[in-house]
């Protein structure tokens, strides 16, 4: 299984709006809506922030949000705060029980 | 409170073996499908291997396919990976995590509870 695709850094000053995308195939991202994101703070683990392309969990902040298209999925992070810099990961159901990766985003508050 | 504890972590030479433990509290492990992913030190995250559960079903990355084997005791609420023929691309930080999980009791793909991880280093 190969890693989704991810810029690898991406930036936006305090009230700003920043996108990461994250491009699969349609073997994962393109033939399943179970595209989840991930937000991880050094030293810390990954936390789930969307899954389901769309949907956030319980006590996640409505500045995330996420979509799909194609083979493309992504993460809008909107009203940019200090304490959103942090790595982004996306990941993909790929059948089969298999689960697959995005290469990570550092996203910086400038 | 919910959460997932990993344990097993260690120092081991290449080739060696060791075995992964991860204890659930707050919820019923048997609910819930299963997953060890990793991350190397500095590196992304990578998926290594799910359980679903009830055990009928496990997967492997290519990368530890044949060298890892996956297991649960419900019972004991644990999950536990035996990693085999250890190389030193197997070196990291080791988590545990707990997949949501449909009303049908089909996994959603995403992983809601994550462990605060077991290193593992592989190095002669």
């Amino acid at each position: 299984q190969s890693a989704l695709t991810q810029p690898p850094s991406a930036s936006g000053s305090p009230g700003q709006s920043v996108t990461i995308s994250c491009t699969g195939t349609s073997s994962d991202v393109g033939g399943y809506n179970y595209v989840s994101w991930y937000q991880q703070h050094p030293g810390k683990a990954p936390k789930l922030m969307i899954y389901e392309v769309s949907k956030r969990p319980s006590g996640v902040p409505d500045r995330f949000s996420g979509s799909k298209s194609g083979n493309t999925a992504s993460l809008t992070v909107s009203g940019l705060q200090a304490e959103d810099g942090a790595d982004f990961y996306c990941s993909s159901y790929a059948g089969s029980n298999n689960y697959v990766f995005g290469t990570g985003t550092k996203v910086t508050v400038l | 409170q919910v959460q997932l504890v990993e344990s097993g972590g260690g120092l081991v030479k290449p080739g060696g073996s060791l075995r992964l433990s991860c204890a659930a509290s707050g919820f019923t492990l048997s609910d819930y499908h299963m997953s060890w992913i990793r991350q190397a030190p500095g590196k992304g995250v990578e998926w290594v291997s799910y359980i679903s559960s009830s055990s009928s079903h496990t997967n492997y990355a290519d990368s530890v396919k044949g060298r890892f084997t996956i297991s649960r005791d419900n019972a004991k609420n644990s999950l536990y990976l035996q990693m085999n023929s250890l190389r030193a691309g197997d070196t990291a930080l080791y988590y545990c995590a707990r997949e949501v999980m449909n009303p049908d009791g089909s996994g959603s793909g995403a992983f809601d509870i994550w462990g605060q991880g077991t290193m593992v280093t592989v190095s002669s």
